[in-house]
């Protein structure tokens, strides 16, 4: 089994709605990090999280929020989504003494019409 | 300017064949660097971490000129296998106990027999 999943991995939403990106993982890593990737760019970080109670944002914040419900689940959420949020998502986890080695999930592809 | 630069390429070898890429970064202040792979449609896994005295693993050999700010990678008798696209990452002075990932948007590289 996979050590960092995502659910799902593919969505296609409309302008508007409201959709939710989950991420769980089993490397019992208590860092964990939302990123998007678009054609052209490198990853870019949406938020991170050192554990339960410590949440902050990224570089590219604005339009996201998350939830870490333990220290295996963080979730990602779209409270509004629009057009230039389609993209590819990706969760990771890393440990706090090799945090340059993150873990990726496989990645969540939404499109938003 | 990114942060970051990559030429996206991608660079089409033959097998056997012995490709570089380079990768320049604008921080003067980055302290840790590492190369990153990114399967077609995966999630990206470290590759290695390129010290300043250089690095070689395999086939593969990182290096790092500080004065003029840019790391590369060089593989040797490529493999069709090595198809991907490599990420080059930069990590800025640890600060805010969080060892910050830039990514590069990706050199493609495309290995053909």
């Amino acid at each position: 089994d996979a050590d960092v999943t995502q659910t799902p991995r593919n969505r296609i939403t409309k302008t508007g709605k409201r959709i939710m990106l989950e991420c769980s993982q089993t490397k019992g890593h208590d860092r964990m990090y939302w990123y998007r990737q678009d054609p052209g760019l490198g990853l870019r970080l949406i938020y991170y999280s050192f554990d339960v109670k410590d949440i902050n944002k990224g570089e590219i914040s604005d339009g996201y929020s998350v939830s870490r419900q333990a220290q295996a689940k963080f979730s990602l959420s779209l409270e509004s989504a629009i057009p230039n949020q389609t993209a590819l998502y990706f969760c990771a986890t890393s440990d706090p003494g090799t945090s340059y080695e993150q873990y990726f999930g496989p990645g969540t592809r939404l499109t938003v019409t | 300017r990114k942060e970051v630069e990559q030429d996206p390429g991608p660079f089409n070898v033959p097998e056997g064949a012995t490709v570089a890429f380079n990768c320049t970064y604008s921080n003067s202040a980055s302290q840790s660097f590492f190369w990153y792979r990114q399967d077609c449609r995966k999630e990206p896994k470290l590759l290695m971490s390129v010290y300043s005295s250089g690095n070689e693993d395999g086939r593969f050999t990182a290096q790092l000129n500080r004065a003029s700010q840019y790391i590369s990678l060089l593989i040797r008798d490529s493999k069709l296998s090595d198809s991907a696209t490599y990420l080059c990452v930069v990590s800025p002075l640890f600060s805010g106990g969080y060892n910050k990932l830039i990514f590069g948007a990706g050199t493609r590289l495309a290995v053909h027999p």
